[in-house]
């Protein structure tokens, strides 16, 4: 069963702090592995996809990661326009659904 | 830009009645699905659709049923809506091309009274 958990749930920062979110990932085999934004009462917004070990891909503040068995979301001195849930899925090779975690809930304070 | 609709952004309903939820998608996108999401369970798939007048089950399908009559639309139906269908029901697509992202609609809040 594929199974995705996200790391920390919630984080804190100042302004300018930078961090990183933790996805770690099990999949029979990876097809891809997304990142998303989602404001609250709101659909998530498409980021990032991630296909092999040793990508990355990179969104103004933001960079994405990857390696067999998790990903990195890299938030370089942030905004408080960041603030919002991050979620990461996860498809495996040969299904169309994908397979999310819980989400981190960002916080940036001015 | 994708984009993706969905007919409301809050309904309340009652006990027992049949709630229809519609989704419209102009990419010309094979694939849709329909998800719940509720806090500390995360986004959690009821169905699907990978073509016209196909579907899927998904994880949590119970007390569900799914339309798909033009490739544009797919319809989420609560047979006889209860409390515990209280969620945000968000809708999505995705092209059967390349690496299958899916783009999310604004979401229903349903609340079931």
């Amino acid at each position: 069963e594929d199974q995705v958990t996200q790391s920390p749930e919630a984080l804190r920062l100042q302004e300018g702090e930078s961090s990183s979110l933790n996805c770690s990932y099990t999949v029979s085999g990876l097809r891809g592995l997304f990142w998303y934004r989602q404001d609250p009462g709101k659909g998530p917004e498409f980021l990032f996809t991630l296909y092999s070990a040793g990508e990355e891909k990179e969104k103004e503040r933001l960079k994405a990661t990857l390696t067999k068995k998790e990903s990195f979301l890299h938030i370089t001195a942030p905004k408080p326009e960041d603030s919002a849930t991050y979620l990461c899925a996860v498809q495996a090779t040969g299904r169309r659904a994908l397979t999310f975690g819980s989400g981190t809930r960002l916080q940036v304070q001015p | 830009d994708v984009k993706v609709t969905q007919s409301s952004r809050y309904l309340v309903k009652r006990t027992g009645e049949k709630v229809f939820l519609e989704c419209v998608q102009d990419m010309d996108h094979e694939n849709m699905f329909w998800y719940r999401q509720d806090p500390g369970l995360g986004l959690r798939l009821i169905y699907f659709s990978y073509d016209v007048k196909m579907k899927e089950k998904g994880d949590i399908p119970e007390g569900y049923s799914v339309s798909r009559e033009k490739k544009e639309r797919f319809s989420l139906i609560l047979e006889s809506a209860s409390t515990n269908q209280t969620s945000m029901y968000l809708c999505a697509s995705s092209s059967r091309q390349g690496a299958y992202e899916q783009y999310f609609g604004p979401g229903t809040r349903l609340t079931v009274t």
